[in-house]
């Protein structure tokens, strides 16, 4: 079965900071890039890093560049994210996700596998 | 731009159809993916590529796209259905979601 897990989350306070995990299995995830998605309570989806298949490109959206760092350990199967100097705004159920992609004229990219989240609570 | 813009809430008679729809600049040189999320859980993938439907996911989904927009479309809508649809496009846009309520 072809799954992701997080953890690592928790509550913690303003400035601190927080590592969160992403095991997957049933696939071979160094031959994927991979991502880091959030979820504000009540909000939207947002998009917070994309890490290449050999961790070598990595972007961020801005409002966590320069905090956060995705890294990945591909031995392990493994996804990481470590956040620091946390503030309130980044409070989310976070999840870690499979970037499909196809060829062609257009460009594809697709999250068909995501993990259950792992909820972040920052207080000031 | 780098914006999807999604209606905030759709509503629709059970067993009737109804049509999501997403717009944006980047849908012109990118295919929209869309998300089912049901309260407390993660999201689906339901479409992808323009009209593809992964495995599990009813053929009464289907998706379209022209120019800047993509759309969602539910043929024969049912209860289960009910949940909030986002579109998402080159991975890091995401629309900012779509309410649906089966009345």
């Amino acid at each position: 079965e072809v799954k992701l897990v997080e953890s690592g989350g928790g509550v913690v306070q303003s400035g601190g900071s927080l590592r969160l995990s992403c095991a997957a299995s049933g696939f071979a995830s160094s031959s994927y890039w991979m991502t880091w998605l959030r979820q504000a309570p009540g909000k939207g989806l947002e998009w917070v890093a994309n890490i290449q298949e050999d961790g070598s490109a990595k972007y961020y959206v801005e409002a966590v560049k320069g905090r956060f760092t995705v890294s990945r350990d591909n031995a392990k199967n493994s996804l990481h994210l470590q956040m620091t100097s946390l503030r309130p705004e980044d409070t989310a159920f976070y999840y870690c996700a499979r970037i499909d992609a196809r060829g062609g004229d257009y460009i594809s990219e697709y999250f068909q596998v995501w993990g259950q989240g792992t909820l972040v609570t920052v207080f000031s | 731009s780098s914006e999807l813009t999604q209606d905030p809430a759709v509503s629709v008679a059970l067993g009737q159809t109804v049509t999501i729809t997403c717009q944006g600049d980047s849908l012109r040189t990118s295919y929209a993916s869309w998300y089912q999320q049901k309260p407390g859980q993660a999201p689906v993938l339901v479409i992808y590529v323009k009209n593809n439907r992964p495995s599990g996911i009813p053929d009464r989904f289907s998706g379209s796209q022209s120019g800047n927009t993509a759309s969602l479309t539910i043929t024969g809508a049912q209860a289960e259905d009910e949940a909030d649809y986002y579109c998402n496009s080159r991975s890091w846009m995401f629309g900012g979601g779509t309410k649906l309520t089966v009345l």
